[in-house]
């Protein structure tokens, strides 16, 4: 069955360290996107990707970088961790085309201490 | 200021009644909308699009747009307990692609 699976569920880091969130899709999708997940916020795009190789600034970019190495995998990095940047990551891929919906991953919750 | 405006943030709805959510957009470039639902501890899941003027039927789910307006709206009839979850409105332009632009959620609580 298709899927998109993120790793790790869950994660505590601390203030200064590096996060690496992965992220591994067998939908042969073309796009893959990271979103964040705050109340008061809905979801909010962070960095996308159209293909391996490319990775594009979404609407909250800041103190986030992306990694798209091949076509299944996509991955957050988070140099410096805050403590802002507390909140749940979703993961999702989708076809090419302004048509298509997104699958999402189950999350990851990250807890920057 | 959020493109993507979604009411109300909260609804109690009895188990077999009618829930009605919201959704409008302040951004004339979005023409294409979707519905979302998120359950507790899951990733959201699309649960229907609309990309026309009108109604689409979708079992039990019902999303009206109106293009003029920019507003979308989401009913579902007989609502049941399985329904309790956060629905997010997503809408998108066509020169954007893929990228999704959604709301805040609507958090909708069926009564039993």
């Amino acid at each position: 069955e298709a899927a998109v699976t993120q790793s790790p569920r869950n994660k505590v880091a601390v203030t200064g360290g590096k996060v690496t969130l992965s992220c591994n899709q067998t939908n042969n999708h073309n796009n893959m996107y990271w979103y964040r997940q705050d109340t008061g916020h809905g979801l909010r795009l962070i960095h996308y990707s159209y293909g391996a190789g490319s990775t594009e600034k979404g609407d909250i970019p800041d103190g986030y970088k992306a990694s798209r190495p091949s076509q299944e995998n996509f991955s957050l990095i988070l140099e410096l961790a805050t403590p802002s940047q507390t909140s749940v990551y979703f993961c999702a891929s989708g076809d090419q085309g302004a048509l298509s919906d997104y699958t999402f991953g189950s999350g990851t919750r990250l807890l920057v201490i | 200021q959020q493109k993507v405006q979604q009411s109300p943030e909260s609804l109690s709805v009895p188990e077999g009644g009618m829930a009605s959510l919201n959704c409008t957009s302040s951004d004339r470039n979005f023409q294409y909308f979707w519905w979302y639902r998120q359950h507790s501890g899951e990733g959201p899941k699309a649960l229907m699009s609309i990309f026309s003027d009108g109604d689409k039927k979708e079992g039990r789910f019902t999303a009206h747009l109106n293009k003029a307006s920019l507003h979308v709206s989401l009913h579902i009839r007989d609502s049941q307990p399985s329904d309790s979850a956060l629905y997010f409105c997503a809408a998108s332009d066509f020169c954007a692609g893929n990228k999704l632009t959604f709301g805040i959620g609507t958090r909708v609580l069926v009564r039993p």
